[in-house]
């Protein structure tokens, strides 16, 4: 029972690099999603996806991509590193229902320098 | 433009004793809310949730009340213990469907022996 797997756990880019997190759930969730985390600041959605072949945008899109071909995997896509995306990711899944909340991953810390 | 909001960064309490958590919310339209904690280096974890159409949810030590009219929410943990401390955020759903989440900044509590 994986539940939520993020990879890489750590990573340091280098400005213009690009880069791609990778998110996987083994739960049948339908409802994936992408959050950072700043320092001090709560969690801010970047994309979510309703079921495969569908992914919409959050509230801090820009300089990222996704994509949802499997119900499984939900990869983010960094292109062209700035200092500004340096953060915490997480990715995280939800059955629907509210009452069950999200599954988080343990998080991606990326450092762009 | 913050939907959500923690106005307490930290809380220390004494161990045994209760932990109150606070949180606010601007938009009316929220029909869901929930409490998280999070330990460092991991992702946040679903501890209780409630329904805008209820006023109390229980589970253990964890109580959560809602109060509408104020569009308030608060965390009650009693008794209070040392595996506790962690960051809590409090989170809202509803808007703009697709089960999306709203977070407000955290709160780091302490729980003093």
């Amino acid at each position: 029972n994986a539940g939520v797997t993020q990879t890489p756990k750590f990573r340091i880019l280098k400005i213009g690099q690009s880069m791609t997190l990778q998110c996987a759930q083994d739960m049948n969730h339908n409802y994936m999603y992408w959050y950072r985390q700043d320092p001090g600041m709560g969690l801010k959605l970047i994309y979510y996806s309703v079921g495969a072949g569908i992914t919409d945008k959050g509230e801090v899109p820009n300089g990222y991509n996704v994509s949802r071909s499997t119900t499984e995997d939900f990869p983010l896509r960094l292109e062209l590193a700035a200092p500004s995306q340096t953060s915490v990711y997480f990715c995280a899944s939800s059955p629907g229902p509210m009452s069950y909340g999200y599954t988080f991953g343990s998080g991606t810390r990326l450092t762009v320098v | 433009d913050q939907q959500v909001k923690q106005n307490s960064p930290s809380l220390s309490v004494q161990e045994g004793r209760i932990s109150i958590l606070n949180c606010d919310y601007t938009n009316s339209m929220f029909d869901y809310f929930l409490w998280y904690k999070k330990y460092p280096a991991e992702g946040p974890t679903f501890l209780i949730s409630i329904s805008s159409i209820k006023d109390k949810n229980e589970d253990g030590r964890f109580t959560v009340f809602l109060n509408k009219s104020a569009k308030h929410l608060s965390l009650h943990i009693v008794p209070s213990q040392p595996g506790d401390s962690a960051v809590y955020f409090c989170a809202a759903s509803g808007v703009q469907g697709a089960q999306k989440l709203v977070f407000g900044q955290g709160t780091r509590l302490t729980i003093n022996p």
